[in-house]
């Protein structure tokens, strides 16, 4: 498998812009999370979703940011309009069931100018 | 909410020395999992401990649980330069991983 695979894996885009993170999850993979990483907060979860339904948004800054999942092997993360607060990597990662090991994709790195 | 502390946060080794990374947390974890993160990179899976008691080794690297003192440990021996990286650990509670801040390491000759 070629293990968890995300795109763009890099963007840069202007304040206002709607932008979209997509994941292609592990196949057989159930669980699929969102994270990001950042120098001051480190790694956060942002949502996670188990047979593609959201579980826990919790996550979520605002409603700026929004998920999808609308079938097992494929996700995207939404932000519009974007702000520069929300540069950052954001990681894409999978797992067989939520709470097992997550493998994560390689990241997508944004930056809001 | 399960809170997972490191230290130390930043750590300097000496080549052909041993060192200790920390990692405590807060309240039950399910699982505990060790993570290695090089720059600009992703990151990769270490070790999963499952129980009390649990050690793990995987060449200069062993991990170690202690769900009582609810406390892991990753034990580097004998450090070498391409074990630079971050590492980080993470517990699991409600289904979810909760990371520490990391332990960015530096191996010196």
């Amino acid at each position: 498998d070629a293990g968890v695979i995300q795109s763009p894996r890099h963007e840069v885009t202007e304040m206002g812009q709607e932008v979209t993170l997509r994941c292609k999850p592990i196949s057989g993979h159930n669980s699929l999370f969102w994270y990001r990483q950042t120098m001051m907060r480190g790694l956060e979860l942002l949502i996670y979703f188990n047979n593609n339904v959201p579980i826990d948004d919790s996550g979520m800054p605002e409603d700026r940011f929004s998920a999808k999942m609308p079938n097992a092997s494929f996700s995207t993360l939404k932000i519009q309009p974007s702000e520069p607060r929300d540069s950052a990597v954001y990681f894409c990662a999978s797992s067989i069931l939520p709470d097992t090991e997550a493998f994560f994709g390689q990241g997508t790195r944004l930056t809001v100018v | 909410e399960l809170k997972v502390e490191q230290n130390p946060l930043f750590l300097s080794m000496q080549e052909g020395k041993n060192y200790t990374i920390y990692c405590n947390y807060s309240t039950t974890s399910d699982r505990l999992y060790w993570y290695r993160q090089d720059p600009g990179k992703s990151l990769e899976s270490l070790f999963v401990l499952l129980s009390n008691g649990a050690v793990k080794q995987e060449g200069r690297l062993m991990a170690s649980l202690d769900t009582k003192a609810r406390l892991s440990t990753l034990h580097i021996t004998a450090a070498v330069h391409d074990l630079s990286a971050t590492y980080f650990c993470a517990g699991s509670n409600d289904y979810k991983l909760s990371f520490g801040a990391g332990t960015t390491v530096t191996v010196r000759a």
